[in-house]
């Protein structure tokens, strides 16, 4: 257990819907990053947050979002769903971002399928 | 260019013999840092081991060894001595600088299969 919890595990909806997935880092870590895993596009970076402020993004697309609360959990919002945004969505959490050395936490992943 | 290149989309090997998963890299500039994480069927990302590029001695951690060749742009993982639940996806990662936050850039990984 990595200690990254991620919610909901599994997420069914349907094409131009919007969801929610929900990260909660670890215990003491100020970093959030969102990847997305899909079969055609492999494991890409989306976004990074550090301590409530956005640090570094990846190929997020327009139609997605996120935000990291002063409780520092975080929270991704996917919306206009296609069926392409079908993937596996981690949440990783750091310690912080200004050593070289930051072994990222990834949590469980939330499986979302779009029909 | 690919930053990140695993060539080997599959692999076997037989229980208790080593096995090597290539990783190649591509960067200029000269701190980053290489970390293999292990992705069993269940999905979840395990951190293995990591490599910075000032580190002057090849990371090891228990069975798990990164054959790092800098001038060659090379980090290898090599496990020795495979066990069944070895059997996994293996993916090589970087992380460059230290500006412009941590994000981790991935390979396409190796599907290893560990067998009797």
């Amino acid at each position: 257990d990595s200690g990254v919890t991620q919610t909901p595990k599994h997420l069914i909806t349907a094409t131009g819907q919007r969801v929610t997935l929900r990260c909660s880092p670890r215990s003491g870590d100020l970093s959030v990053y969102w990847y997305q895993q899909s079969l055609d596009q492999g494991l890409q970076f989306l976004i990074q947050y550090y301590n409530g402020e956005e640090r570094a993004k990846g190929n997020i697309l327009e139609r997605f979002s996120a935000q990291q609360f002063p409780d520092l959990h975080s929270e991704l919002n996917l919306s206009s769903l296609e069926l392409g945004d079908s993937a596996l969505y981690f949440c990783a959490s750091s310690l912080n971002e200004a050593s070289s050395y930051n072994e990222q936490f990834f949590g469980p992943g939330t499986r979302l399928t779009v029909l | 260019a690919q930053k990140i290149t695993q060539t080997q989309p599959g692999m076997f090997v037989q229980e208790k013999e080593a096995v090597t998963l290539d990783c190649t890299y591509d960067t200029s500039d000269p701190s980053y840092g290489l970390f293999w994480y292990k992705q069993p069927s269940s999905g979840e990302m395990i951190f293995l081991i990591y490599q910075g590029s000032y580190d002057q001695q090849n990371a090891t951690e228990g069975r798990y060894s990164l054959n790092f060749q800098k001038a060659r742009k090379s980090a290898n993982l090599v496990i020795s001595a495979s066990q069944l639940g070895d059997s996994a996806m293996y993916f090589c990662a970087m992380r460059e600088g230290s500006g412009g936050g941590n994000k981790l850039t991935f390979g396409t990984g190796t599907q290893l299969k560990v067998e009797l």
